[in-house]
């Protein structure tokens, strides 16, 4: 099955600086790849999520790169603010298998400090 | 609050006591998902189902496990027999009918047997 992972587990940015957070994936038939916000006491938000047949997608301050080549995907988040401060979880799955086929990595919890 | 609603969103139980979590997917919503996470780790996918019809299991999901969603709206996911090693948040998700369409996750049930 699938396997994803995840760096780092935690990350501490000063509030405008950018934060990254990189994955792996093992299963290269998986060609969707969401990007989830989980704050605290709450189920997973998707922020933004990205498709194989691209390599680059911007939502504001977010971004998020794939290279299928070395089956890696990252988050970029610039300017980061107080409010951005959560647990990020990065997925991949195979399009046509729905969210039963999205495994999730292990999480990276973001921290921005004032 | 049309979002996807989980209750209780906390249970304390006994080792050995038989608990049940409903989830209320979003109105209209065919797909409905439950996951399991544990501390420091992304969601597993537990199980799902497509209106009434349970079409996947996890092998995560024992046999002390069994969820139903009997008209195709609310669902339960019930616990028998609880051990201490089914302690986690247990996590509802809904989605439309069409493949890759995101899915909405709710707030979670917080399950700690003692």
């Amino acid at each position: 099955g699938e396997n994803v992972e995840q760096h780092p587990s935690t990350l501490s940015v000063q509030e405008g600086d950018s934060a990254v957070i990189k994955c792996t994936y093992s299963d290269s038939a998986s060609n969707y790849f969401p990007w989830y916000k989980q704050e605290l006491g709450k189920g997973p938000q998707l922020i933004i999520d990205i498709r194989s047949n691209v390599g680059e997608k911007k939502d504001q301050r977010i971004a998020v790169t794939l290279n299928k080549t070395a089956k890696h995907f990252s988050l970029h988040i610039t300017e980061t603010q107080p409010e951005d401060s959560a647990v990020y979880f990065c997925a991949a799955s195979t399009d046509s298998g729905g969210y039963q086929k999205v495994t999730f990595g292990t999480g990276t919890k973001l921290q921005v400090i004032p | 609050d049309t979002g996807v609603s989980q209750d209780p969103r906390h249970k304390i139980t006994k080792r050995g006591q038989n608990v049940t979590f409903r989830c209320d997917p979003i109105s209209e919503h065919n797909r409905l998902y439950w996951y399991r996470q544990t501390l420091g780790q992304g969601p597993e996918f537990l199980t799902y189902f497509q209106n009434e019809a349970q079409l996947e299991k996890s092998r995560l999901l024992s046999d002390r496990f069994s969820a139903e969603r009997p008209k195709g709206s609310f669902s339960t996911l019930e616990i028998q027999r609880t051990e201490q090693g089914d302690s986690a948040m247990y996590l509802c998700a809904s989605s439309p009918w069409d493949v890759g369409s995101e899915a909405f996750f709710g707030q979670g049930t917080r399950l700690t047997v003692v």
